[in-house]
Formats: structure tokens, C-alpha cells, sequence
């Protein structure tokens, strides 16, 4: 079925420190993956994307990771800093008939200790 | 600012009742996309608009409807309203949606059902 799941909610890492979030998830047909961002009382915001042709891209200070053959999604965050607290969400796109539909996992926690 | 916008902000009403919320999507954009956020299921999609007609439907009840206006802007009518649909609605918006590409999303209306 459709489903994306990540496999720790929460995680606590030392500001400087470089910071991993995974995500699996389980349709083989999803061509987009995004990294959303989501700040207390805030609407989720994009950080980073690839699709499935790609198996790593770069931002500034991000990168994501994508592994086709066990289904699997990283972020990884340089050098965290108290501003990356957030919850952090994978999606896989379905393209459904020519829509688009976002698959979100449960998100995981990101908290940063000084 | 993701340059979507979302009214109200706060909502409390009863069981039973019916309400709308309301969502205009970024300059230039055409598709809008509703989502549902609680705390048990996460960010669920519910529909998709484009250009006024609806794209793709979700885990969309069918208590509620939605619809977007020739002005782009769209409205998800919640009708027979249950504590259970207490939560977060959040509107995003993109420039197309019959490919992958970014949804930006709204600040979000909370929804409190007593």
C-alpha cells in the first residue's frame, strides 16, 4: 500500500554536530521525493527535493539521499544549528492519472542541544 | 512567508456544525492542495484543484467538499463536524500539478470542535 514511514521520531544532536534523518518508503513507482520542514505554528516548508533519477543532491547545508534499491530516503543537515529545530517530514509524489499526490511519513523531531 | 494565505486562523465550534476555510494560493500559482494534520494521523492529503477543477482526491471524508474559484482562491466546506476532525488544515499551493514540483504551503487553520 502506500506508506511512508521514518524510522526514529525524534532526534537530539549538538549544535555543530551534522545530522542524519531517514525515511523509508514502500511505493516503488514514486518518481519525487521532498524534505519539508515544519517550525512550531508553522505550515510545512520545502527544503529540498530529488527525483528518482537522481540518487543524491545538494543544498546549501543539506543533502539528500535517495537509495531506489531498499527504498530509502536520507537528509542529512551540516554543521546544526539552533534554527533546525523543527519536525522534519519525508513525501514520496504519486503521480495518480497525471495528479500529484503527496505521501507524507509520520516526521521525526529534531532537536538541538546547545 | 510561503505567499500562501489561509483565514481564519483559529476556528472553535460545535459537533454538528458546518464551517469553511478558506485558502488563496501564491501569485501565478494554479493548483491547490488540501491537506489534514492531527496529531494520531499526521499530514494527510485530502483533494487537489487545478485551474477549478478537481485534480485528485485523498483521505477526503465525504462530510467535507471542497472547490476552487475562477480567482484561483479555494474554499474546504466541513460539514456534521466530530470532535475527531479536530486539527490542523493546510492549504499549499503549486504553479502546475500534472508534474512533480514544489508545494508551497499555507501558515494553516486550527480546527477545534467541542
Amino acid at each position: 500500500g502506500e506508506s511512508v514511514g521514518l524510522h526514529l521520531p525524534t532526534l537530539s544532536v549538538q549544535e555543530g554536530d551534522n545530522s542524519i534523518i531517514n525515511c523509508a518508503y514502500s511505493n516503488s513507482a514514486s518518481d519525487y521525493f521532498i524534505w519539508y520542514k515544519q517550525e512550531s505554528g508553522k505550515g510545512p516548508q520545502f527544503i529540498i527535493d530529488i527525483r528518482s533519477n537522481m540518487d543524491k543532491r545538494q543544498g546549501q547545508r543539506v543533502t539528500v539521499l535517495l537509495n531506489k534499491t531498499v527504498k530509502h530516503l536520507s537528509l542529512q543537515i551540516a554543521a546544526t544549528q539552533p534554527g533546525d529545530s523543527a519536525v522534519y517530514f519525508c513525501a514520496e509524489n504519486l503521480d495518480v492519472q497525471g495528479a500529484q499526490k503527496l505521501v507524507f511519513g509520520q516526521g521525526t523531531r529534531l532537536t538541538i542541544n546547545p | 512567508d510561503s505567499g500562501v494565505t489561509q483565514t481564519p486562523k483559529h476556528l472553535i465550534t460545535a459537533t454538528g456544525q458546518r464551517v469553511t476555510l478558506r485558502c488563496s494560493p501564491r501569485s501565478g500559482d494554479l493548483s491547490v492542495y488540501w491537506y489534514q494534520q492531527s496529531l494520531d494521523q499526521g499530514l494527510q492529503f485530502l483533494i487537489q484543484y487545478y485551474n477549478g477543477e478537481e485534480r485528485a482526491k485523498g483521505n477526503i471524508l465525504e462530510r467535507f467538499s471542497a472547490q476552487q474559484f475562477p480567482d484561483l482562491h479555494s474554499e474546504l466546506n466541513l460539514s456534521s463536524l466530530e470532535l475527531g476532525d479536530s486539527a490542523l488544515y493546510f492549504c499549499a499551493s503549486s504553479l502546475t500539478g500534472t508534474s512533480a514540483n514544489e508545494q508551497f504551503f499555507g501558515p494553516g487553520t486550527r480546527l477545534t470542535v467541542l
